[in-house]
C-alpha cells in the first residue's frame, strides 16, 4: 500500500517557468489537500478537494491551480513561478467520514525558484 | 478565521527529561485536534483528540484536550534523541474541509 505519493522530490525552477507537482493516493480517500511549508513554519493550505471534480481555495491559493479529475490524483500547477513560491510542498489525503479527520501525507516536494 | 498557536517555538532538553508542548486554538465549530511529528519529511500522525479530559497515550507520549480553555498539551516522558523533531498541532472544524496547522514546536533532545 503506497499511501500518498508525490513527484518530483526536488525541483529547481527559473522565475516565470511553469510546472506541475503530481500527487496520487491509493487509499480511495475522498479529501485531498495541498500544503506548503516555509522554513521554520507550520503548514499552510493552498487548495483542497472534497471529491473528484470539486476543488476549493485554501489560505494561500494565489499563483497556483489544481484539478481533481479522478479520486486518486490531485496535481498542483504553478503557472509563472516566483521566488516567493520557494517552499516544501506536501500533498495529503483523508477519508472524512465517521468523525475521522486524520490526514496522511506524502513525502514532500522541495521547490526552489531562482 | 481559525487559528492555532503552539508554544514554545523551540525547546532543547537532555535525554531523560520530560517535556510539555502546548497548543491553543480558536476555531469555529471545533471537530477535532490532531498532533503530528515531523522529522525530516512528511508529518506522521500521533493523536486525534475530540473529547475533553480524555488522555490519549502511546508509549512515552500522551496528550489531552481541554475544550473549555481551548488548548491541548503533548507530553513526552523520558525523552530520547529520536524524539527530536518538529511537533505540529492542527485543528479540524465541522465544516470539515481543512486542517489548520500551528507553527510547530521544534524539539531537540541532546544525549
Amino acid at each position: 500500500n503506497a499511501g500518498v505519493t508525490q513527484t518530483p522530490k526536488f525541483r529547481i525552477l527559473k522565475i516565470g517557468q511553469s510546472m506541475t507537482l503530481q500527487c496520487t493516493q491509493d487509499m480511495n480517500h475522498n479529501y485531498m489537500y495541498w500544503y506548503r511549508q516555509d522554513p521554520g513554519m507550520g503548514l499552510k493550505l493552498i487548495y483542497y478537494s472534497v471529491g473528484a471534480g470539486i476543488t476549493d481555495k485554501g489560505e494561500v491559493p494565489n499563483g497556483y491551480n489544481v484539478s481533481r479529475s479522478t479520486t486518486e490524483d490531485f496535481p498542483l500547477r504553478l503557472e509563472l513561478a516566483a521566488p516567493s513560491q520557494t517552499s516544501v510542498y506536501f500533498c495529503a489525503s483523508s477519508q472524512r467520514d465517521r468523525g475521522n479527520t486524520e490526514a496522511f501525507f506524502g513525502q514532500g516536494t522541495r521547490l526552489t525558484v531562482v | 478565521e481559525d487559528k492555532v498557536v503552539q508554544s514554545p517555538l523551540s525547546l532543547v532538553v537532555h535525554e531523560g527529561d520530560t517535556v510539555t508542548l502546548n497548543c491553543s486554538y480558536e476555531v469555529t465549530n471545533f471537530r477535532s485536534l490532531l498532533w503530528y511529528k515531523q522529522e525530516k519529511k512528511a508529518p506522521t500522525f500521533l493523536f486525534m483528540l475530540t473529547s475533553s479530559g480524555i488522555e490519549k497515550k502511546s508509549g512515552r507520549l500522551s496528550s489531552i484536550l481541554d475544550k473549555k480553555e481551548l488548548f491541548s498539551i503533548l507530553n513526552i516522558t523520558a525523552t530520547q534523541t529520536g524524539d527530536s523533531a518538529i511537533y505540529l498541532c492542527a485543528v479540524a472544524n465541522n465544516a470539515g474541509n481543512m486542517l489548520t496547522f500551528g507553527g510547530g514546536t521544534r524539539l531537540m533532545v541532546k544525549p
